[in-house]
C-alpha cells in the first residue's frame, strides 16, 4: 500500500520562529489533507489540497502531487501551535477511500 | 461545512460491559464513515469502514465480533465495542468523506476499561 512519511518527527520552536514540515508519500494521490490534533486529542482539519497551494492566516501549504510531496507552512508560530500535525492521504485509484495517515510531527512552541 | 458530531467524548467502563459510540453526520450524508483507533503517540490506524445499508469491512487483525459497527442511516454510524478489555483502551474516531471538504473528524472518544 501507499506510504507516507512526515518530517521531520519532533519540532521544538521559540515562539515567533517559522517552520516547514514535510509529507512524503509513495503513489499517486487523488485527496491530500493537513490536520492538526490538539491535546484532546480532536484532529482539525487545516487543509484539503490535493495540489497547488493554499493559504489560511499564518499557515499555508503546498502540494507538488508530480513529485509527491506536501509541505505545510507556519510563520509567526504561537504556543497554540503546538501539538501534532498530521498528513494523510488518499491512494488515487485506492478501493476504499480512506484516508492513510502519516507518523505526525510533532511541534512543540515555546514561549 | 461538513461536521460530524461523536459521542461520547470520554467513557470509562469495567471489563466485560459494552460501549456504544456514536458518530452523526449533522450537514450532510454520510454514506460512508470510517472508524479509526489511535493508541498513545502513534498514529491513527483504519480499523473498519461502514457503508449506510451493507456490511462493514474489516482491517486486518481488527475483530468484527468485537468491534459491531452499524451504519443504518445516512447520518448516523455506530461502533459497539463488545466484552470490553483494558487491551481496548485507546481513542476511537470516525470519519467521513464529503465532495469539497475532504474528510470530517468526529471529536473523539477515549475509552478507558478498569
Amino acid at each position: 500500500g501507499i506510504q507516507v512519511e512526515q518530517s521531520p518527527p519532533d519540532l521544538i520552536l521559540q515562539e515567533g520562529a517559522n517552520s516547514t514540515l514535510r509529507c512524503n508519500f509513495s503513489d499517486s494521490v487523488n485527496n491530500l489533507q493537513w490536520f492538526h490534533q490538539n491535546p484532546w486529542g480532536q484532529l482539525i482539519n487545516l487543509f484539503y489540497i490535493p495540489s497547488g497551494t493554499k493559504q489560511n492566516g499564518r499557515l499555508s501549504a503546498t502540494t507538488v502531487a508530480t513529485e509527491r510531496y506536501s509541505l505545510l507552512y507556519i510563520s509567526s508560530s504561537q504556543t497554540t501551535d503546538s501539538g501534532v500535525y498530521f498528513c494523510a492521504v488518499v491512494n488515487y485509484g485506492g478501493s476504499q477511500g480512506n484516508l492513510i495517515f502519516g507518523k505526525g510531527t510533532k511541534l512543540s512552541v515555546k514561549p | 461545512g461538513a461536521v460530524v458530531s461523536q459521542h461520547p467524548s470520554r467513557v470509562i467502563c469495567k471489563s466485560g460491559t459494552s460501549v456504544k459510540i456514536e458518530c452523526r453526520s449533522l450537514d450532510f450524508q454520510a454514506t460512508t464513515m470510517f472508524w479509526y483507533r489511535q493508541f498513545p503517540k502513534q498514529s491513527l490506524m483504519l480499523m473498519a469502514t461502514s457503508n449506510e445499508g451493507s456490511k462493514a469491512t474489516y482491517e486486518q487483525g481488527v475483530e468484527k465480533d468485537k468491534f459491531l459497527i452499524n451504519h443504518a442511516s445516512l447520518t448516523l454510524s455506530t461502533l459497539t465495542v463488545t466484552s470490553a478489555h483494558p487491551e481496548d483502551s485507546s481513542f476511537y474516531i470516525c470519519s467521513a468523506p464529503r465532495v469539497g471538504y475532504g474528510y470530517t473528524f468526529g471529536s473523539g472518544t477515549r475509552l478507558t476499561v478498569v
